[in-house]
């Protein structure tokens, strides 16, 4: 697979268990957040997305919670599976701009069976 | 369904030596993108096309040119390869205006 694990940080859990990864985001002008998956070998794959005038969503296993006031992002995923072993990414997109999307550097995920 | 498609996966070159990444899209999006991939670095957007006839700069767009050439595809070409060029390329598309992206699977370039 791809190298991006290195230099990455890292969590490690039991399957079953809930995992949560964390995002910081620096940028205040920033009004929509995204969650991607990437496995090894293959291309990003959306999780989930969050606008700014909320502070959370949920989908299937997934939450994600917004904290503007600390600029900070979380993923939850419920019972975690070993198929949800990968690198997350969060990504933040500027209030005025449809394209740019600004990525942080990733959490390597890995579950233990 | 192809989504997105990517070609070639592999590719060595030589500093100096020219090449394409071509990248096709099968889902009707107006919104194209291409991205590098560097260990500890995220995802890092080199140019981006909102619609076709359109291309803008990214972040890292030095060393790089760009070519919408219809609504399906968008190229990637390096002039001059350098081994900072070293990298894994995605190419990715999107409904115009949202953070929903669709990725390739990846070109994995060694410039030596």
């Amino acid at each position: 697979g791809e190298n991006v694990g290195l230099h990455l940080p890292t969590l490690s859990v039991q399957e079953g268990d809930n995992s949560i990864i964390n995002c910081a985001y620096s940028n205040s002008a920033s009004d929509y957040f995204i969650w991607y998956k990437q496995e090894s070998g293959k291309g990003p794959q959306f999780i989930i997305d969050i606008r700014s005038n909320m502070d959370k969503r949920q989908g299937q296993r997934v939450t994600v919670l917004l904290n503007k006031t600390v600029k900070h992002l979380s993923l939850q995923i419920a019972a975690t599976q070993p198929g949800d072993s990968a690198v997350y990414f969060c990504a933040e997109k500027e209030g005025g701009s449809n394209y740019k999307l600004t990525f942080g550097k990733g959490t390597l995920l890995t579950v233990n069976p | 369904n192809a989504g997105v498609t990517q070609t070639p996966k592999f590719q060595v070159l030589k500093t100096g030596q020219s090449m394409t990444l071509q990248c096709a899209q099968d889902m009707n999006h107006n919104s194209m993108y291409w991205y590098r991939q560097d260990p500890g670095m995220g995802l890092r957007l080199i140019y981006y096309s909102a619609s076709e006839g359109t291309t803008d700069k990214g972040e890292v767009p030095n060393g790089y040119n760009v070519s919408r050439l219809n609504k399906r595809e968008f190229s990637l070409r390096l002039e001059s390869a350098a081994p900072s060029q070293t990298s894994v390329y995605f190419c990715a598309s999107s409904t115009e205006g949202t953070g929903e992206l669709f990725f390739g699977e990846g070109s994995r370039l060694t410039v030596l």
